[in-house]
């Protein structure tokens, strides 16, 4: 089945620099690619979703790029405020009901 | 819209003991799922279901049930508590296949 990494597990960054996460999966098949952030406490919530057709999408302070090549994306977020310190989970979907696997997630703190 | 609500928020269950998580979405989602987040992990499937009356396992599905007798609810059931299912449970909907997951706020629950 999937397998999903990434990279890294914590990141600490100064408020307004730029931050990038990484995952890799495993199944050339997986085509729906997305990241949610969860607050400490809080649910999850989808920020940010790529699908295999197009390389990048960016919103506002936020991009994913996705190499499906050599089967990773990333995320990235500039401009860091302090109100992004959250952990941020990637997953990967084939597009069937059962088969979304999320990585480990990336502990952000973004220091004022 | 409530969106998707989850009960209770916090529980401690003696091993051997049984619980039911209840998880109601008004969003008149089909899919419906049970993860569970254990510490510094990722989210992992338990179970999920595709419709009221049709129910299919996950990747870790075993110590639990579930059923869905209805669109709107979809409880999750241990039926003899252990430890190792000591973890905070999500409950999540979405509407299609590749579109974001809407997530509950979770259910913190202890096995001691």
């Amino acid at each position: 089945g999937e397998n999903v990494e990434q990279h890294p597990s914590t990141l600490s960054v100064q408020e307004g620099d730029s931050a990038v996460i990484k995952c890799t999966y495993s199944d050339s098949a997986s085509n729906y690619f997305p990241w949610y952030k969860q607050e400490l406490g809080k649910r999850p919530q989808l920020i940010i979703d790529i699908r295999s057709n197009v390389g990048e999408k960016k919103d506002q302070r936020i991009a994913v790029t996705l190499n499906k090549t050599a089967k990773h994306f990333s995320l990235h977020i500039t401009e860091t405020q302090p109100e992004d310190s959250a952990v941020y989970f990637c997953a990967a979907s084939k597009g069937n009901n059962n088969d979304m696997r999320f990585g480990a997630g990336t502990r952000l703190t973004v220091k004022p | 819209n409530a969106g998707v609500t989850q009960t209770p928020k916090f529980r401690i269950l003696k091993i051997g003991q049984s619980m039911t998580l209840q998880c109601t979405q008004d969003m008149n989602h089909n899919y419906m799922y049970w993860y569970r987040q254990d510490p510094g992990m990722g989210l992992k499937l338990i179970y999920y279901s595709v419709g009221a009356g049709i129910t299919d396992k996950g990747e870790v599905p075993n110590g639990y049930n579930v059923s869905r007798s209805t669109t709107e609810d979809f409880p999750l059931r241990l039926e003899l508590a252990a430890p190792s299912q000591t973890s905070v449970y999500f409950c999540a909907s979405h509407r299609e296949i590749r579109t974001e997951q809407y997530f509950g706020p979770g259910t913190r629950l202890t096995v001691t």
